[in-house]
């Protein structure tokens, strides 16, 4: 069965610092895999996701995120966080290969930003 | 306009009522969606349909009903409210005829309540 793991439920980090929000997965197919963002009192929002081909995938808002098959990670970073990044963030695996299943969240990693 | 709207936004309840959420979407998607969110909890689905004969139980689906009126609505029961339901639910589509078709598309959120 599909699984995903965020390792940290919050990451505080300061204006400009790098940013790594980190994912881990268990899947026994390959592994569709999705971020998504949640700003205060709203949905969530897909920020980049990996399906298949380069394992380097770049989002949006500067964000970009690497599939390392070996380490079954897909951690999320950014070089430079700026205020608005402060929000929830999710990662996602497909619970069935290929584009027919379910998605399977993570608990959430809530990144926070300080002057 | 957006397009995936949920009504109500908020609401606030008492326990034993019966309450109903409702979701539209104008992407034309067949798949649609209900999860809901708690603190720490991330997403949990609750039930999810694949066309409008097809709706299935998630993770969650005790105390909850669903109904698929037509393709583009799909709407959400608690027949009989208790506190520990109070939650943010979200609704969701996605188009699995696609080859990201995993990808999601999420409403804004419902805040219920209940007291």
């Amino acid at each position: 069965a599909q699984s995903v793991t965020q390792l940290d439920s919050q990451v505080p980090v300061f204006e400009e610092a790098p940013v790594e929000l980190r994912c881990n997965y268990s899947s026994s197919v390959p592994p569709y895999l999705f971020w998504y963002v949640q700003y205060p009192n709203q949905g969530l929002q897909l920020l980049l996701k990996y399906l298949s081909g380069s394992t380097l995938v770049k989002g949006i808002n500067g964000f970009e995120a690497e599939f390392k098959k070996s380490e079954t990670s897909f951690h999320l970073t950014k070089p430079s966080a700026h205020m608005s990044d402060a929000a929830e963030y999710f990662c996602a695996v497909s619970d069935y290969g290929g584009s027919q299943g379910n998605l399977i969240f993570g608990k959430g990693t809530k990144l926070s930003v300080k002057p | 306009d957006a397009d995936v709207t949920q009504t109500p936004r908020n609401r606030i309840t008492k326990t034993g009522k019966r309450i109903m959420l409702e979701c539209s979407q104008t992407k034309g998607h067949d798949r649609m969606y209900w999860y809901r969110q708690d603190p720490g909890l991330g997403l949990q689905l609750i039930y999810y349909s694949f066309d409008v004969k097809d709706i299935n139980k998630g993770e969650i689906s005790d105390g909850y009903s669903v109904s698929r009126q037509a393709q583009a609505k799909f709407s959400l029961s608690l027949e009989s409210a208790i506190p520990n339901q109070t939650a943010l639910y979200f609704c969701a589509t996605s188009d699995p005829g696609q080859p990201d078709g995993n990808e999601q598309f999420f409403g804004p959120g419902t805040r219920l309540t209940v007291l």
